[in-house]
């Protein structure tokens, strides 16, 4: 059931703005990195990934940063629209075992205002 | 549409009842995988299958059971269900394990009492 007192870090922005979502990763050995928006009763979707051979990434409206050095991963979101209110949460691969199984982050409340 | 297709959307189950969480996709992708979601922890993966026939215990795999039978299909079994394992489930396809993007369904939640 629900735990009481735990509640994800919450981002405003006012639309139109730029927005940072940052993720501190775990396992120096990850070597994949990726980025899921996940809108209230629905399941994550994809935004965007990182390889580790890469520091910069990026899609439409969206960047990915990968600091490497201090273990660091951001997404930036360009002119933050309503439609961008969502939890945000990163992953990296872990390499657990010879199978690299995503490991995911608890994420981030993300909250546009008009 | 292609994608994950996910059954029940949601359930109330008695303590001690089986349940099988249904899971299909129609996008031929190799893995499959389980979750559950609960309030502050973040996705926990429960079971995985790399391809169809095999499959791998994932971080909270007590409790639950899973079978590949197939490739698209992909259900996992509470055998005897308990109060902690009240949760959201998604189940998630990839083309290949390991370094892909994962594919997420809508989710099933589940409350035992």
């Amino acid at each position: 059931g629900e735990s009481v007192g735990l509640h994800l870090p919450t981002l405003s922005v006012q639309e139109g703005d730029n927005s940072i979502i940052n993720c501190a990763y775990s396992n120096s050995a990850s070597d994949y990195f990726i980025w899921y928006k996940q809108e209230s009763g629905k399941g994550p979707q994809f935004i965007i990934d990182i390889r580790s051979n890469m520091d910069k990434r990026q899609g439409q409206r969206v960047t990915v940063l990968l600091n490497k050095t201090v273990k660091h991963l951001s997404l930036q979101i360009a002119a933050t629209q309503p439609g961008d209110s969502a939890v945000y949460f990163c992953a990296e691969n872990g390499i657990i075992d010879s199978w690299g199984k995503l490991q995911f982050g608890a994420g981030t409340q993300v909250v546009v205002t008009p | 549409i292609a994608g994950i297709t996910q059954a029940p959307t949601s359930q109330i189950l008695a303590a001690g009842r089986r349940m099988t969480l249904r899971c299909t996709q129609d996008m031929r992708h190799n893995a499959m995988y389980w979750y559950r979601q609960d309030l502050g922890l973040g996705l926990r993966l429960i079971h995985y299958s790399n391809t169809a026939g095999t499959t791998g215990k994932g971080e909270v795999p007590d409790g639950y059971s899973v079978s590949r039978a197939n490739t698209d299909d992909f259900p996992l079994t509470l055998a005897s269900a308990v109060p902690s394992q009240t949760s959201v489930y998604f189940c998630a396809s990839s083309v290949q394990g390991g370094s892909q993007p994962q594919h997420f369904g809508d989710g099933t939640r589940l409350s035992i009492l």
